[in-house]
C-alpha cells in the first residue's frame, strides 16, 4: 500500500457540486498539505496542517476547505466547485525538524468541474 | 510573500551535464528543496540544501549561495529517463514554514 493515499483518483463533477478530496498517510507524518497543480504554473499551496489543531491557509485558500480528523487523514473540500477549480490535486507529508523540508506526496486526484 | 523563479525549458543531450538555475526572494529562507516530477506521476524529493555549497547524490547534485539566494541542481550522465520536470522550492523559517514551489522545469533529453 502506498504511504500517502489519496481518494478518489479522478473526479468529474458539475459547476455548483460540493466535492471532497480525501487524503491518508501511513508514515506517522504529523504534517500534511494540500498543493493543486496546474500546467505551467507548477504546485501552489491551497492549506496545511502541522497536527490535528493547526491548520493555516496557503497561497490560495479561497474556494477550498480542509478538515485534518485525525495525525493521518487531511480532507480538501470544495463547497461549490467552479470551472477554474479543475486541476490535480496532490496531498503531501514531512515530519517536523530535519526533515521538515522533504515531502512525501500521493499520486494525486484529478478534478474536473464542468 | 515568497517567489521562486526557473527557467521554463531546458534541452540537454543524452550523456551530457546540465544545470537548473532556481533564484528565490523570501522573508526568513530556511532551505531550498528539489524535486522531480515524470509524465502523469507524483513529485518526488530529489535533494535539500539548507547550507551553502554542493550536495551531491550520484548523479545529481545541488548547490545553494544563500548571499545570492540562488541555487542549481546539476544532472550528470543525463539519460532519457532524466526526462522530466524539476521544481525547485523553498521552506520559510517562520513558524509557519510553509514549502513554495517554483514553477518548474521541463528537461528535454535528446538521443
Amino acid at each position: 500500500d502506498a504511504d500517502v493515499t489519496q481518494t478518489p483518483r479522478n473526479r468529474i463533477t458539475k459547476t455548483g457540486k460540493r466535492i471532497m478530496l480525501e487524503c491518508s498517510q501511513t508514515k506517522g507524518h504529523d504534517r500534511m498539505y494540500w498543493y493543486r497543480q496546474d500546467p505551467g504554473l507548477g504546485l501552489r499551496l491551497i492549506y496545511y496542517s502541522f497536527d490535528v489543531k493547526d491548520i493555516n491557509k496557503g497561497e490560495i485558500s479561497d474556494g477550498y476547505s480542509v478538515s485534518r480528523q485525525a495525525q493521518a487523514k487531511f480532507s480538501l473540500s470544495l463547497e461549490s466547485a467552479i470551472p477554474n477549480q479543475t486541476a490535480l490535486y496532490f496531498c503531501a507529508t514531512s515530519v517536523r525538524g530535519s526533515g521538515a523540508n522533504v515531502l512525501t506526496f500521493g499520486a494525486g486526484s484529478r478534478l474536473t468541474v464542468l | 510573500g515568497q517567489s521562486l523563479e526557473q527557467p521554463s525549458e531546458v534541452t540537454a543531450v543524452e550523456g551530457a551535464i546540465v544545470q537548473i538555475n532556481c533564484t528565490y526572494q523570501t522573508s526568513g529562507f530556511y532551505g531550498l528543496s528539489w524535486y522531480q516530477q515524470h509524465d502523469g506521476g507524483a513529485p518526488t524529493f530529489l535533494s535539500y540544501n539548507a547550507l551553502d555549497g554542493l550536495e551531491e547524490t550520484g548523479r545529481f547534485s545541488s548547490f545553494l549561495s544563500r548571499s545570492d539566494s540562488y541555487g542549481y541542481l546539476l544532472l550528470q550522465e543525463l539519460q532519457m529517463k532524466d526526462s522530466a520536470s524539476y521544481f525547485c522550492a523553498v521552506a520559510n523559517a517562520n513558524r509557519d514554514d510553509k514549502i513554495i514551489f517554483g514553477k518548474g522545469t521541463r528537461l528535454h533529453i535528446l538521443p
